[in-house]
């Protein structure tokens, strides 16, 4: 079983739209969530950060975690065409120093 | 704040040379991360600081790879004898402590 696991996509949905991008984990002492944004071609950009089971809201994104269920999603509402990208999520095992442990990543792509 | 910068850019070389790549990260942030990616992947740890200390290395890091902080600020990796398959998008990371982590915007390396 991978360490982090997403959906490899794409996935597509429509402009206007709300784009669920799923996540598991098999750590279950990993302690933070992160999700990235990665155009093609450049260096991945952080979104969000998540620590605590429940949501967090910033701007159109939500992060949700679950750490019984070994689960993180990343919620965009009224999705825009420039969030086409690959996103990443990535967590950080418990005592290892911070390195942070990537999943394959899911391509979202927007339609107009 | 600049950002994390590094150098150079691209990078094409011939098989069996040796490369040097440059980090310099956020300037008040004392952890610095290095990280692979190759295509349709996520990135994979590689290496990290904490000030100048090179405190974890990866099975990935082969003994052709070698990692220096020298005065906890900037950072170089160098591969030496390159092989085919250590062409990939190299990434420098840092962050303060255990927070959140800052990507530049990488090094393509690409050997022929």
């Amino acid at each position: 079983q991978k360490e982090v696991e997403q959906n490899s996509g794409p996935l597509s949905v429509p402009e206007g739209a709300i784009a669920s991008l799923n996540c598991t984990y098999s750590d279950r002492g990993s302690q933070s969530f992160f999700w990235y944004r990665q155009y093609s071609g450049k260096s991945p950009e952080l979104i969000m950060s998540i620590y605590s089971n429940g949501d967090k809201e910033d701007g159109r994104f939500t992060a949700q975690l679950n750490k019984a269920s070994q689960y993180v999603s990343l919620l965009i509402r009224d999705s825009q065409p420039s969030d086409s990208a690959t996103y990443l999520c990535a967590r950080v095992p418990y005592n290892q120093g911070g390195k942070l442990i990537f999943g394959q990543g899911t391509e979202l792509s927007v339609k107009p | 704040d600049t950002g994390v910068s590094q150098d150079p850019r691209h990078k094409i070389t011939k098989r069996g040379q040796n490369v040097t790549f440059r980090c310099d990260p956020i300037s008040e942030h004392n952890r610095l991360y290095w990280y692979r990616q190759t295509l349709g992947q996520g990135p994979e740890f590689l290496t990290y600081f904490q000030n100048e200390a090179q405190l974890e290395k990866s099975r990935l890091l082969s003994d052709r790879f070698s990692a220096e902080r020298p005065k906890g600020s900037f950072s170089t990796l160098e591969i030496q004898r390159t092989e085919q398959g250590d062409s990939a998008m190299y990434l420098c990371a840092s962050s303060f402590g255990n927070h959140e982590q800052y990507f530049g915007p990488g090094t393509r390396l690409t050997v022929t």
